[in-house]
C-alpha cells in the first residue's frame, strides 16, 4: 500500500539552529500538508500545499517557518531559527485529487529542541 | 473557531466489549469528519471518513455515525480486542480549505 515517508524519525537541535523536515508524499497526490503534535496536546494543522503554493496556512505557520517542493517528489518543511516550543512531532500528509479526500499521514519526525 | 471535543479521554475494557468513542464539534459547517487511529510515536491511520451528506460509515468492527446538526459522530467498536488499543483521534473538515481540526484524542486500553 502507498505511504507517505518522512525523514528524519528523530532530530535534536540546538536551540537557534536551522532545521529541515523531509517528506515524500505518495507519488499520484496533489495536495501536501504539515501538522504538528506537541507532546500531550492536539494535532494542530501548520500548512498546506498545493500547485506549488501554500493554499492555508494556520497562525502557528509564522516567518520562521516555510514549506518547498524542490523536486517531483520531495516535500520539506523549513524552520529558520528553531525555539524550544517547536520541539513537538511533526506529520507530513498528501491527499489525492480532490482535497477532500482521505489524508495519509506519514509516521511522523519528532523535534527536539535544546 | 472550530473546537473538537472527544470524550471520554481515556477508556479500559476488557477484551470483547463493545464501546462508543464520542467526538463533538462546535461548528456544524463541516466538509466531513474523519476518524484517526494513532499508535504510540506512530503517524495517524485513518479509519472512516463520513461527508457531510452522510450518515454513517462502516468498515469491519468499526461503525462511525454522524449527525452535523447537533454537532457529533461516534466511533462504535465492536468486538474489541487488545489490538484495538490505540488513541482514536476524530478530525472535521470545514467547508473553508482544506485544513482538519483535531480532537483530543481517546485513548483505549482492551485488556486481554
Amino acid at each position: 500500500e502507498p505511504e507517505v515517508t518522512q525523514t528524519p524519525s528523530h532530530q535534536v537541535t540546538q536551540m537557534g539552529q536551522e532545521v529541515i523536515l523531509r517528506c515524500v508524499p505518495i507519488s499520484n497526490h496533489l495536495y501536501f500538508y504539515w501538522y504538528r503534535q506537541i507532546l500531550g496536546q492536539k494535532v494542530e494543522f501548520l500548512v498546506s500545499f498545493y500547485n506549488n503554493e501554500i493554499s492555508e496556512k494556520s497562525e502557528i505557520f509564522d516567518d520562521q517557518f516555510s514549506v518547498e517542493r524542490p523536486d517531483g517528489s520531495n516535500f520539506t518543511l523549513k524552520i529558520r531559527s528553531t525555539k524550544l516550543e517547536d520541539s513537538a512531532m511533526y506529520f507530513c500528509a498528501s491527499s489525492g485529487r480532490s482535497g477532500a479526500n482521505v489524508l495519509t499521514f506519514g509516521a511522523g519526525s519528532r523535534l527536539t529542541v535544546l | 473557531k472550530q473546537e473538537v471535543t472527544q470524550i471520554p479521554a481515556a477508556l479500559s475494557v476488557p477484551e470483547g466489549e463493545n464501546l462508543v468513542l464520542n467526538c463533538s464539534f462546535t461548528d456544524s459547517a463541516i466538509y466531513n469528519l474523519q476518524w484517526f487511529r494513532q499508535d504510540p510515536g506512530k503517524g495517524l491511520t485513518s479509519l472512516l471518513l463520513i461527508q457531510s451528506s452522510q450518515r454513517e460509515q462502516t468498515s469491519g468492527r468499526l461503525n462511525a455515525s454522524l449527525d452535523k446538526s447537533s454537532g457529533r459522530s461516534t466511533l462504535y467498536i465492536a468486538a474489541s480486542q487488545p489490538g484495538d488499543s490505540a488513541t482514536y483521534l476524530c478530525a472535521v473538515r470545514g467547508n473553508a480549505g482544506n485544513m482538519l481540526t483535531f480532537g483530543g484524542g481517546t485513548r483505549l486500553m482492551v485488556k486481554p
